[in-house]
């Protein structure tokens, strides 16, 4: 059964600390995703990562970085963390091609930022 | 900005009734895709229905698709308490590469 998982379910962090999100899923799956979701504004694209290495910027970059040095391992990395990055944060991976987009959601890690 | 918009934003219903959700979106799309979050927790993938597509089923789900329009539709028939949920269209542009962009969701109470 295809799993995604996230390395916490809540995580509270003061302004100005280096916070890591960790996502692994256990499908192969070249492509890998991090959202922030927010009421209202639904979920948002920050990172993604197509290969092990590679990286591209979603719709909301600035703040965050990710490494992905494993192909199952994507993290997000929140460089001095601040109250407006208070938010749910959900990976997600899908195949490569293949025909066969749809993405796969771990639990979410519901982030607050003090 | 999100490319889809979904309506209702929110939909209460009695068990038993069927509930419709509406997306429209603003550029062409490869394939469109709805998905299921349960308060609080991450989203499960739903139906995915592709743009030389214009109807899919599963079990009690139905979608429809209208790219003239770029617009699509959830239909729940026989709702039951276990659908309460929110509902999200996710489109995947033309030259987007894997990525989704999702509408704001519609939150669905189905009333026991």
């Amino acid at each position: 059964d295809v799993k995604v998982t996230q390395s916490s379910r809540y995580l509270v962090k003061r302004t100005g600390e280096k916070v890591f999100l960790e996502c692994v899923q256990d499908m192969d799956h070249e492509n890998m995703f991090w959202y922030r979701q927010d009421p209202g504004l639904g979920l948002r694209l920050i990172y993604f990562s197509y290969d092990v290495k590679m990286k591209e910027k979603g719709d909301i970059p600035e703040g965050y970085s990710v490494s992905r040095e494993k192909k199952e391992r994507f993290s997000l990395i929140l460089e001095s963390a601040s109250t407006n990055q208070t938010s749910m944060y959900l990976c997600a991976s899908s195949l490569q091609g293949a025909g066969r987009d749809e993405q796969y959601f771990g639990p979410g890690t519901r982030l607050t930022v003090t | 900005s999100q490319q889809g918009e979904e309506d209702p934003q929110a939909l209460s219903i009695q068990e038993g009734e069927n509930a419709t959700m509406n997306c429209s979106y603003k550029t062409s799309i490869n394939n469109l895709q709805w998905y299921r979050q349960n308060s609080g927790r991450g989203l499960v993938h739903l139906i995915l229905i592709r743009s030389n597509e214009r109807e899919k089923h599963s079990g009690r789900l139905r979608v429809t698709l209208d790219t003239s329009k770029k617009s699509s539709s959830l239909l729940i028939t026989a709702s039951r308490a276990a659908d309460t949920a929110s509902y999200f269209c996710a489109m995947m542009a033309v030259a987007a590469g894997n990525k989704l962009t999702f509408g704001g969701g519609t939150r669905v109470l189905v009333k026991p």
